[in-house]
């Protein structure tokens, strides 16, 4: 059963960057048939997509947050990272990595979900 | 301001039937699949419908989807207490996935 594990700092300081791993067991990242996400939800608030990676390196960022976010993947520990720069108290929010279901091009789904990290913005 | 629109709430009773609607438009729903997730209390979403209308292993009949043009909906027959939650509709929009604001789903 594929797993997938969120891990980081759950305090971050204003302006700092916020850096999130999340490992991959039960299954392989190399995978062609998948690309690993990063979605966040504020508190009492709705899912909000941060971007994505394929196994070779291809990302694709949220434009919201394109000038802040690094999303990149370590295939040799099965393992891909979020980096998020300059965050502010807006950037609170649980933090969950995932997995995209790629069945066919324009029909992809989140078939596999982190259990999810907060991760608070404050000084 | 999510990309694609829900009601922010519904309700029902035990047994009836309920409907969440999901607005998009051609860049997401009208060129892509819809997904629905299910989101219970302090746990992370659990994919429930995907490629507009089809269920995961595990996920009960009662759970139905379906899309028209940039629109898709989310229908619970014989509505139970355990169906309370919320529910998410989303889609991919120029290699970006897009979500609904969420519906919070009360069952009476």
């Amino acid at each position: 059963q594929l797993q997938l594990q969120e891990s980081g700092p759950g305090l971050v300081k204003p302006s700092e960057t916020l850096s999130l791993t999340c490992t991959v067991s039960g299954g392989s990242i190399s995978s062609s048939s998948y690309y690993w996400g990063w979605i966040r939800q504020p508190p009492g608030k709705g899912l909000e997509w941060i971007g994505s990676i394929y196994y070779s390196g291809s990302t694709y960022y949220n434009p919201s947050l394109k000038s802040r976010v690094t999303i990149s993947v370590d295939t040799s520990k099965n393992q891909f990272s979020l980096k998020l720069s300059s965050v502010t108290a807006a950037d609170t929010a649980v933090y969950y990595c995932a997995r995209v279901n790629v069945r066919r091009y324009g029909d992809y789904d989140i078939d596999y979900w982190g259990q999810g990290t907060l991760v608070t913005v404050s000084s | 301001q999510s990309v694609l629109t829900q009601p922010p709430s519904a309700s029902g009773t035990p047994g009836q039937r309920v409907t969440i609607s999901c607005s998009g438009s051609s860049s997401n729903i009208g060129s892509n699949t819809v997904n629905w997730y299910q989101q219970l209390p302090g746990t992370a979403p659990k994919l429930l419908i995907y490629s507009n209308n089809q269920r995961p292993s595990g996920v009960p009949d009662r759970f139905s989807g379906s899309k028209s043009g940039t629109s898709a909906s989310l229908a619970i027959s014989g509505l139970q207490s355990e169906d309370e939650a919320d529910y998410y509709c989303a889609a991919w929009d120029d290699s970006l996935g897009v979500f609904g604001g969420g519906t919070k789903l009360t069952v009476l």
